[in-house]
């Protein structure tokens, strides 16, 4: 069935960098795309877009909350997606997903990982 | 970029109907698609397009749109629908590739 494994959690100092694994399996991954959203912390949380890539041709778009600080990569040998975000601070503290549009580029993120939880604090 | 704005809270009783919307300007252009977060867990998509559910999303869920408003539909409100639930859409304004979310909606079962 489809599935995305992400990476563990982490802890960070602020000012570093943090690198989120996102492994498929299931559905053919180079003909998808995969959206990367973060949480907060705590229940009600809203969700906030930070990008996607599109996996066969690696074009992306990043939120401008998010331009200049995030990086996101595949690997084709492995189906996986990476998501490196620099220059941390507290406020980056939250859940990271991937979420997987099967489809190409048609906005139907209908597979997502379990989350990566990402703690910065010095 | 656009913004969804959704109600931080709604309760229905059980066996009843609720409708959860998100309201936005992207919406008059734009589908929204609704994800069910429950607990600890990752959203789940329950609605996309023009009222489409996945396999396995239950048939009281259902979705309209009127203007720039969207909305979530559940007929006969079950105890395990208790949950968070987020709108989003592509952006109509500003990053026109990029999505928005709404700020969730925390559903109580009564």
């Amino acid at each position: 069935q489809r599935q995305l494994v992400q990476s563990g959690p982490e802890l960070k100092k602020p000012g570093t960098s943090v690198k989120v694994s996102c492994r498929a399996s299931g559905f053919t991954f180079i003909g998808s795309t995969v959206q990367w959203v973060r949480q907060a912390p705590g229940e009600g949380q809203k969700l906030e877009y930070i990008g996607w890539i599109v996996i066969g041709s690696t074009n992306t778009n990043y939120a401008q909350q998010f331009q200049g600080r995030v990086t996101f990569t595949r690997d084709l040998s492995t189906s996986t997606a990476y998501m490196e975000l620099r220059g941390l601070r507290s406020e980056d503290t939250g859940v990271y997903y991937c979420a997987a549009d099967r489809r190409g580029v048609s906005y139907l993120f209908d597979s997502w990982g379990q989350g990566s939880l990402v703690i910065v604090s010095s | 970029s656009s913004e969804l704005t959704q109600d931080p809270a709604v309760s229905v009783a059980l066996g009843q109907t609720v409708r959860i919307t998100c309201q936005g300007d992207s919406l008059r252009v734009y589908h929204a698609t609704w994800f069910q977060q429950k607990p600890g867990q990752a959203p789940l998509l329950v609605i996309s397009g023009k009222n489409k559910r996945p396999s396995g999303v239950p048939d009281r869920f259902s979705g309209s749109t009127s203007g720039n408003t969207a909305s979530l539909i559940i007929t006969g409100a079950q105890a395990e629908d208790e949950a968070d639930y987020h709108c989003n859409s592509r952006d109509s304004s500003g990053n026109h590739l990029g999505v928005v979310f709404g700020g969730g909606t925390r559903l109580t079962v009564l």
